[in-house]
């Protein structure tokens, strides 16, 4: 079976910092999705990108950069770290237009102190 | 902004009572989803119901695409259900996919 891998599994970083978050999958799945999940307020997409060198903005990409280089990988850049920000971002993919084959990375918590 | 709405926020249930779980969408979609994240956990697919209903284990969903509304049903809830329950829809207007999720149902199943 396939796997998708997100690292750091925890990022401590400090206001103003430049922060690189990363998502390897090996299910050779098409789409990748950046999604930032806070407390109550469900998961909301930052970015995404159908093919390699592919990205489109989503709902919440201001504060963001991202990158896919490759097909099996996705990375996402928070450009300046806000202090206090605590959230968890989470990595996913899927074969191009097919919902019910979306896999999800365990995630990345952020701190900023 | 398209917008998924859930209902209740937070649930306690006993073990062995029954959950319903509510979903409403700000537009018509015919691409609906339940996930399950335990605590810290990661987020895992549940059911994908397009329309009607579809049932897994002690997990019943019913979709109502000219109400934009779906549900889910748990029956004879268990402990380990407990954690937080999210409804996804389809917010894509191409081809592919591009989920937009609704804030979360967390249950907790208590002895």
């Amino acid at each position: 079976g396939g796997i998708i891998t997100q690292t750091p599994k925890f990022l401590i970083g400090q206001e103003g910092q430049k922060l690189t978050l990363k998502c390897q999958q090996n299910f050779n799945h098409d789409t990748m999705y950046w999604y930032r999940q806070d407390s109550g307020k469900g998961l909301r997409l930052i970015y995404y990108s159908i093919t390699e060198n592919d990205l489109q903005k989503g709902d919440l990409s201001e504060g963001y950069d991202a990158s896919r280089e490759k097909k099996s990988s996705f990375s996402l850049t928070v450009t300046s770290a806000q202090k206090n920000e605590m959230a968890v971002f989470l990595c996913a993919s899927s074969i191009q237009g097919a919902n019910s084959d979306y896999t999800f990375g365990s995630g990345t918590r952020l701190l900023v102190i | 902004e398209q917008q998924v709405q859930q209902s209740p926020a937070s649930l306690v249930l006993q073990e062995g009572e029954n959950a319903e779980l509510q979903c409403s969408f700000s537009i018509f979609t015919n691409q609906v989803q339940w996930f399950y994240q335990r605590p810290g956990g990661r987020l895992v697919s549940l059911l994908y119901n397009p329309s009607g209903t579809k049932q897994s284990g002690r997990l019943t969903s019913t979709t109502v695409i000219k109400e934009r509304r779906s549900s889910l049903h748990i029956s004879s809830s268990q402990i380990t259900d407990s954690g937080t329950y999210l409804c996804a829809m389809d917010g894509a207007s191409s081809s592919f996919s591009k989920l937009v999720f609704g804030q979360g149902t967390s249950l907790s199943v208590v002895p």
